[in-house]
C-alpha cells in the first residue's frame, strides 16, 4: 500500500509564474492538509481539505489556493510566485482511525 | 490559539548518553501531542503521540516522551543515543483529536549525536 504521494519532487519556477503541486492520499484517508516548510523552520499550516471543501486555513495570502477531488487527492496552487515562496511543501493526509501521514514533499525553488 | 515552543535550536549528545529534546505547548482544551522526525530532504516521520492515559508514551526507535500537564510540557527522551538519531525533531500539538482540528508544529530542534 502506497503511503502519501506528492508530485513533482522538485521544481524550479520564475517569479510571477504559477505552480500546481499534487498529493495523493494514503489509502483510506479522506482529509488532506498542506504545509509550507521554509529552510530551517517548522512546517506552517496552509489549509486543510475535507469533502472537497476547504475546512481550515492558516495565515497565507489568497495566492495560495487548493482543491480536493472526489478520489480525495488534492492540489495546491500558488499564483504570482515570490522568491519567499521557495520552500518544501508537505502534504499530510488523515483518515478515520488513522493519524497524520506525511508525503516526502515537493521542493519548490523560485528564481 | 494553540502554539508549540521548542526552546533549543540544537542539542548535542555523545553516543550512548541519554538525550532530552524539550517541548512546551499552549492549547485550549485537551492537548493532543506529537513528535515527528525529519531527515534531510525528506518528509516528516511519526515517532509517538499522547492522547490520553499514561503520561509516559513509548514510540518508535526507542524514543519516549513524558507528558506533564502542570508544566505544559512534552519532552522527548531516549536512554541511550545513537549516531543515527541525528536529525531534525519537531513537536506538534492539536486541540482535540479530530481531523477537523489542525496540527501546529514547533520550530524544530536539531539533534546531533557525536560518536
Amino acid at each position: 500500500d502506497a503511503g502519501v504521494t506528492q508530485s513533482p519532487t522538485h521544481l524550479i519556477k520564475t517569479r510571477g509564474q504559477q505552480v500546481t503541486l499534487r498529493c495523493s492520499p494514503k489509502s483510506g484517508h479522506d482529509t488532506v492538509s498542506w504545509y509550507q516548510q521554509a529552510l530551517g523552520q517548522g512546517p506552517q499550516f496552509i489549509f486543510q481539505y475535507y469533502e472537497e471543501e476547504e475546512r481550515q486555513r492558516g495565515n497565507f495570502p489568497d495566492r495560495f489556493s487548493g482543491h480536493q477531488f472526489p478520489n480525495y487527492s488534492s492540489e495546491l496552487n500558488v499564483n504570482a510566485l515570490l522568491l519567499g515562496d521557495s520552500a518544501l511543501y508537505l502534504c499530510a493526509t488523515e483518515g478515520p482511525g488513522d493519524g497524520y501521514t506525511f508525503g516526502s514533499g515537493t521542493r519548490l525553488t523560485v528564481v | 490559539a494553540q502554539s508549540v515552543a521548542q526552546p533549543e535550536d540544537q542539542v548535542n549528545v555523545a553516543e550512548g548518553n541519554p538525550l532530552t529534546v524539550k517541548c512546551t505547548y499552549s492549547v485550549s482544551g485537551n492537548p493532543y501531542l506529537f513528535w515527528y522526525v525529519q531527515y534531510p530532504n525528506r518528509g516528516l516521520q511519526f515517532l509517538l503521540k499522547y492522547i490520553t492515559g499514561d503520561n509516559l508514551v513509548k514510540g518508535s526507535y526507542g524514543f519516549e516522551a513524558e507528558f506533564n500537564k502542570s508544566q505544559t510540557s512534552f519532552h522527548l527522551k531516549k536512554p541511550s543515543a545513537l549516531v543515527s538519531d541525528s536529525a531534525l525533531y519537531f513537536c506538534a500539538v492539536r486541540s482535540g483529536y479530530s481531523s477537523a482540528s489542525k496540527i501546529i508544529f514547533g520550530s524544530g530542534t536539531r539533534l546531533s549525536i557525536r560518536p
